[in-house]
C-alpha cells in the first residue's frame, strides 16, 4: 500500500551510460515532482508534471527527460550521465491545490552514483 | 528570489527537553510552508502544513507558527524521544509558483537517551 514509489532505490554506473528510474503513485495526485538531492543535502525541484503535462522546468540540463506516461506515473531519464549527476533523486506528488493545502507526498528516493 | 534558511545546522539534545527549531524565509509572499522530516536513507515525511493565512498548526507533540511578515517559522517540538532523531526541513511555497517548494538545507536532531 505504498503511496508514492520509485525504482531502482539504488543505481549505480559509469560515466557517458544512459538510465531510468521510475515513479509511480496509487494516491490518485494530479500532479507530480522530481527532486534532486545534492551531497550537502539540498532539496531542489527539477520538474513538475499535472495531469501528465509539464508544468516547472528548472534550469535542468536537456540530458535529463521526465515522461509522464499517466497522471499516475513520472518517469526520469537521464542521458550520458555525469560525475555531477550523483546525487539522491526523490519523486513527489500532490493533490490538486485547495486554499494551499496541498501536501506533498514523497517517495524513498534513488541514490544514483556514478563513477 | 526566495532564499530558506535553517538555524542551526544542528542540534543535541537529551531526552525529555523541548525542541525549537528554526526557519526563514526572504520572500514573504508565500502560499503555504510545510515542515518535513527525513530519516537517514529514507524519503521525506510530511509533518506539518501551515496556510499563508494561518499563525499556528499543532499535531500532537509538534507546533509550527509562521510569521509571515518577519518570514520566520519555528517548529516546536514538546518532551523530545530518541525517536525524534532525525533530519527537520522546512519547504516553503511562493505565492507565484505553481506546486514549486523551496527547502531549506535542514538541521540536524539527535536526541540522546
Amino acid at each position: 500500500d505504498t503511496a508514492v514509489s520509485q525504482t531502482p532505490k539504488y543505481l549505480v554506473t559509469q560515466m557517458g551510460n544512459d538510465k531510468s528510474i521510475k515513479c509511480e503513485q496509487n494516491l490518485g495526485h494530479d500532479t507530480m515532482y522530481w527532486y534532486k538531492q545534492d551531497s550537502k543535502k539540498f532539496l531542489k525541484i527539477m520538474f513538475s508534471y499535472n495531469n501528465k503535462e509539464l508544468i516547472i522546468n528548472e534550469t535542468v540540463p536537456n540530458r535529463f527527460s521526465p515522461k509522464s506516461p499517466d497522471k499516475a506515473h513520472l518517469n526520469l531519464h537521464i542521458n550520458s550521465l555525469e560525475l555531477g549527476d550523483s546525487a539522491v533523486y526523490f519523486c513527489a506528488s500532490s493533490p490538486p491545490a485547495s486554499g494551499g493545502t496541498d501536501t506533498q507526498y514523497f517517495g524513498p528516493g534513488t541514490r544514483l552514483t556514478v563513477l | 528570489k526566495q532564499e530558506v534558511t535553517q538555524i542551526p545546522a544542528a542540534l543535541s539534545v537529551p531526552e525529555g527537553e523541548n525542541l525549537v527549531l528554526n526557519c526563514s524565509f526572504t520572500d514573504s509572499a508565500i502560499y503555504n510552508l510545510q515542515w518535513f522530516r527525513q530519516d537517514p536513507g529514507k524519503g521525506l515525511t510530511s509533518l506539518l502544513l501551515i496556510q499563508s493565512s494561518q499563525r499556528e498548526q499543532t499535531s500532537g507533540r509538534l507546533n509550527a507558527s509562521l510569521d509571515k511578515s518577519s518570514g520566520r517559522s519555528t517548529l516546536y517540538i514538546a518532551a523530545s524521544q530518541p525517536g525524534d532523531s532525525a533530519t527537520y526541513l522546512c519547504a516553503v511555497r511562493p505565492g507565484d509558483s505553481w506546486g514549486k517548494l523551496q527547502f531549506g538545507a535542514g538541521t540536524q536532531v539527535v536526541v540522546t537517551p
